[in-house]
């Protein structure tokens, strides 16, 4: 059921200014992380990956940067908008004993962008 | 492409009945799906994980026989909750995962939109 009392962390950020999300990931197997915007009553929407071998990835105004030596990864907005207002979430994909793959996904960060 | 939608978008049922979502990929044959629930400022926690023809596989903690979940065809799975019960509302999220759609990866996952369960 419900928890009480729990709370995502928020970062608070000016329009035009970049914004950093951090995370810790559990599983140094994991081979492969994803980062997805989750807007209120909303699906999550995929934003970036990166596969295990690789330290940094870009995309458009997005950079995510992995430190496998201790299980880090974040998620750079360059000249954050209004529109990037949302919640944040890590997520590690494990392969499976016996093939399939698990998604695990971190706490979220609530990003608030101010005008 | 690679879209995934869910039904119906929000619900309301009496504790005590069954409710049943659906999730379909619209554009690719989903292989494997995803149903994940998701309570108010928390994370998506998986459920079950459900390969096309066979039986899901359920994540611990979680009773297969209160949700139940069917994949008959490459394009659409069910969840039933059964004998619901109020601390069963919640969000709940599919994901399906196809094979060669273009992804970056083989094992990328496309989300549904959600679904708003409410029990009174």
């Amino acid at each position: 059921g419900e928890s009480v009392g729990l709370h995502l962390p928020t970062l608070s950020v000016q329009e035009g200014d970049n914004s950093i999300i951090n995370c810790a990931y559990s599983n140094s197997a994991s081979d492969y992380f994803i980062w997805y915007k989750q807007e209120s009553g909303k699906g999550p929407q995929f934003i970036i990956d990166i596969r295990s071998n690789m330290d940094k990835r870009q995309g458009q105004r997005v950079t995510v940067l992995l430190n496998k030596t201790v299980k880090h990864l974040s998620l750079q907005i360059a000249a954050t908008q209004p529109g990037d207002s949302a919640v944040y979430f890590c997520a590690e994909n494990l392969i499976l004993t016996g093939g399939g793959n698990k998604l695990t996904f971190g706490t979220g960060t609530q990003l608030k962008v101010e005008l | 492409g690679a879209v995934v939608s869910q039904h119906p978008s929000r619900v309301i049922c009496k504790s005590g009945t069954s409710v049943k979502i659906e999730c379909r990929s619209l554009d690719f044959q989903a292989t494997t799906m995803f149903w994940y629930r998701q309570f108010p400022k928390q994370s998506l926690m998986l459920m079950a994980t459900s390969n096309e023809g066979s039986k899901a596989t359920y994540e611990q903690g979680v009773e297969k026989d209160k949700f139940l979940i069917n994949h008959a065809s490459l394009t659409l799975s069910t969840l039933t909750v059964t004998s619901a019960h109020p601390e069963d509302s919640s969000f709940y999220i599919c994901s399906a995962r196809g094979m060669g759609q273009g992804a970056s990866f083989s094992y990328e996952q496309y989300f549904g939109p959600g679904t708003r369960l409410t029990v009174t």
